[in-house]
């Protein structure tokens, strides 16, 4: 098992432009999560999926954040415009099974730096 | 908003010696889990301990959770410089698929 592949692992970008990162989540698990990291506010749960459906956004900062996962093994995390705020580590997880009983695997994040 | 509150911050300690940490929550949970995360990587799960639970082992880890006071610890005995990482617990909120990771504990072993 290859575990949940992110890319790119590090992307840097101006201000204003377009970012896209990417997941591939372990094959057969129905959960998939978004996180940011960032040493002022930990670990932060940004939207979650089951099933390919998105089940809570609450935590996507504003609307420039968008997610999509059009099937069970790709899912992207959008930002625009970027902005320096949003330099963080982004981190995609994958889990099979609900009610918090399974274990999240993580990817190794991507390292977002906006100038 | 953070779930879980991990204490000490930082912990730096000798190989060979035992290392706690605690973790410290607010709402009602079903299960807890710690995770460890060493630099530039991403999480790994370590263990999971459920509400009904009290003391849970695997390996050189011990995991005890007290619902009373709404906190847990994690136990790593005889370090090695192979532990030094981040560690930290996270929550499902009282049965939410969805959990929440407190601010993690940074810890240190020394060779």
């Amino acid at each position: 098992d290859a575990g949940v592949i992110q890319s790119p692992r590090h992307e840097v970008t101006e201000m204003g432009q377009e970012v896209t990162l990417r997941c591939k989540p372990i094959s057969g698990h129905d959960y998939l999560f978004w996180y940011r990291q960032t040493m002022m506010r930990g670990l932060e749960l940004l939207i979650y999926f089951n099933n390919n459906v998105p089940i809570d956004d609450s935590g996507m900062p504003e609307d420039r954040f968008s997610a999509k996962m059009p099937n069970a093994s790709f899912s992207t995390l959008k930002i625009q415009p970027s902005e320096p705020r949003d330099s963080a580590v982004y981190f995609c997880a994958s889990s099979w099974g609900n009610r918090g009983r399974s274990p999240l695997h993580f990817g190794n994040g991507t390292r977002l730096t906006v100038t | 908003s953070q779930q879980g509150e991990e204490d000490p911050q930082a912990l730096s300690i000798q190989e060979g010696e035992n290392a706690t940490m605690n973790c410290s929550y607010k709402t009602s949970i079903n299960n807890l889990q710690w995770y460890r995360q060493n630099s530039g990587r991403g999480l790994v799960h370590l263990i999971l301990i459920r509400s009904n639970e009290r003391e849970k082992h695997s390996g050189r880890l011990r995991v005890t959770l007290d619902t009373s006071k709404k906190s847990s610890s994690l136990l790593i005995t005889a370090s090695r410089a192979a532990d030094t990482a981040s560690y930290f617990c996270a929550t499902d909120q009282g049965g939410a698929q969805k959990l929440v990771f407190g601010q993690g504990t940074r810890l240190t072993i020394n060779p």
